[in-house]
């Protein structure tokens, strides 16, 4: 079976601090795709990255960057000079080749106080 | 995740009432899933339907909930006579259906059920 954990509830920083959130997967596939979403106070899920188990390099957009280690089923998200804005729920997710449903982690509530 | 048009937003209803939560898919997309979002948890897949076909509903309770996507009109999730244990966000997404195998989803910005 898929399990995606994320073993931090919530972290609280200050602004400007970097963050990283952890994300470590379980499933027995070869073929698997992992996902970040933002879920912001106003409720919406927006889409962060897309990737798939072939593809380990680390990926690099504006201030945040994801670390993808399958010798450690990880796939981190660091937020580089956090700022106020990035105050949300951060979910990890993960799906398996050929079917669409994503298996979701708890979600780690992200503060950045001023 | 623009293009994904959940309505409405807010529903309340009292107990024993039904509930009926919309997603209109992105323009194109023939693909719909719906997800249930428990308060302070994550989001669990409940059903995948394509037009006029129910895919996957495996993660639909097996009682009270249907869901539907006709040849014409949104995607429609119904709860009957809905328990306070229903009260969640309802989260619907959709895909193309020429993205397969990748999990391409987009969101709608959900439903929020409150049940009295």
């Amino acid at each position: 079976a898929q399990k995606v954990t994320q073993a931090q509830t919530e972290i609280s920083v200050v602004e400007k601090e970097d963050v990283t959130l952890d994300c470590v997967y379980e499933t027995r596939d070869t073929t698997y795709y992992l996902f970040w979403y933002k879920q912001p106070p106003s409720g919406e899920l927006v889409f962060l990255i897309r990737r798939n188990s072939f593809d380990e390099q680390n990926e690099i957009s504006g201030r945040y960057s994801w670390n993808f280690q399958k010798s450690t089923s990880s796939f981190n998200f660091t937020i580089t000079a956090s700022q106020v804005v990035d105050s949300a729920v951060y979910f990890c997710a993960l799906s398996d080749q050929g079917a669409q449903k994503l298996v979701f982690g708890q979600g780690t509530r992200l503060t950045i106080n001023p | 995740n623009a293009g994904v048009m959940q309505n409405p937003r807010h529903l309340v209803r009292r107990r024993g009432q039904e509930a009926r939560l919309r997603c209109s898919p992105m323009k194109g997309h023939s693909h719909v899933y719906w997800y249930r979002q428990l308060p302070e948890e994550g989001l669990k897949f409940m059903v995948y339907l394509q037009k006029e076909n129910i895919i996957d509903e495996s993660g639909m309770p097996k009682e009270r909930f249907s869901a539907e996507f006709p040849k014409e009109g949104p995607s429609i999730l119904r709860i009957q006579q809905v328990v306070r244990g229903d009260s969640a966000a309802y989260f619907c997404a959709s895909e193309s259906g020429t993205s397969a195998n990748t999990g391409e989803l987009f969101f709608g910005e959900g439903s929020r059920l409150t049940v009295l």
